[in-house]
């Protein structure tokens, strides 16, 4: 069964660097690749950056001097890192894996709400 | 980067009924791999978005054949036959295309 948990501080400071895990199980991280997805508050999606199975990276233009997103394949979870925090930051972050047949967020995370304010 | 723009905002309809969710790029969504990555999403209310269709029209594993994809280029549409309680939320078109991969503003379909 393919499950994936985010986790991370929940409440950070402007200019603080964000720090969240996506713990996943069911399916090995060499195998599929695990994207990173944000929600503002009542707002839309948008997709911040993925992992690929052989560990190459892609991230969206918008965050990418801020993004970094890595994985630790033996404790099975891809790591988030985002610096310059800035309010506009805040929502909730989805961890999301691949499909196998060219779907691109075929199973999702629950998420985790990081709100950043002063 | 490539705007999705669906129609309508809101979409309100009678249960039983059928619901049809536009998606238009700002540009073809043919890869050059000869793919065409356009996916649909449902994100009901306090959940995460989950998968209904992927490459225009294929249904993801335990989406009911009542969710039918179509389209092709940089045009599609959802359609919803005999909507039932449990389809209301959200709805999102995705590109998985072109990067940066872009998702629509979503569209609401809520009971009438």
């Amino acid at each position: 069964q393919v499950q994936l948990k985010e986790s991370g501080p929940g409440l950070m400071q402007p200019s603080e660097t964000l720090s969240l895990t996506c713990t996943v199980s069911g399916f090995s991280l060499t195998s599929n690749g695990v994207g990173w997805v944000r929600q503002p508050l009542g707002k839309g999606l948008v997709w911040m950056g993925t992992i690929w199975a052989g560990g190459s990276t892609n991230y969206n233009s918008a965050v990418q001097s801020r993004l970094s997103i890595s994985w630790d394949t033996s404790k099975s979870q891809v790591f988030l890192k985002m610096n310059s925090l800035q309010p506009e930051d805040t929502g909730t972050y989805y961890c999301a894996r691949h499909g196998n047949y060219g779907d691109w967020f075929a199973y999702w995370g629950q998420g985790t709400l990081v709100t950043v304010s002063s | 980067d490539v705007v999705l723009t669906q129609t309508p905002v809101v979409q309100p309809v009678t249960l039983g009924d059928q619901a049809s969710i536009s998606c238009r790029s700002s540009q073809s969504l043919v890869h050059s791999n000869g793919n065409t990555y356009l996916e649909w999403y449902l994100q009901k209310p306090g959940q995460s978005p989950q998968l209904l269709i992927y490459k225009v029209s294929n249904r993801f594993s335990g989406v009911p054949d009542r969710f039918i994809g179509s389209g092709s280029g940089s045009d599609f549409t959802l359609k919803i036959s005999r909507v039932e309680p449990e389809d209301l939320g959200v709805y999102y078109c995705f590109q998985g295309t072109h990067d940066p991969l872009t998702f629509g503003s979503g569209t609401k379909l809520e009971i009438k």
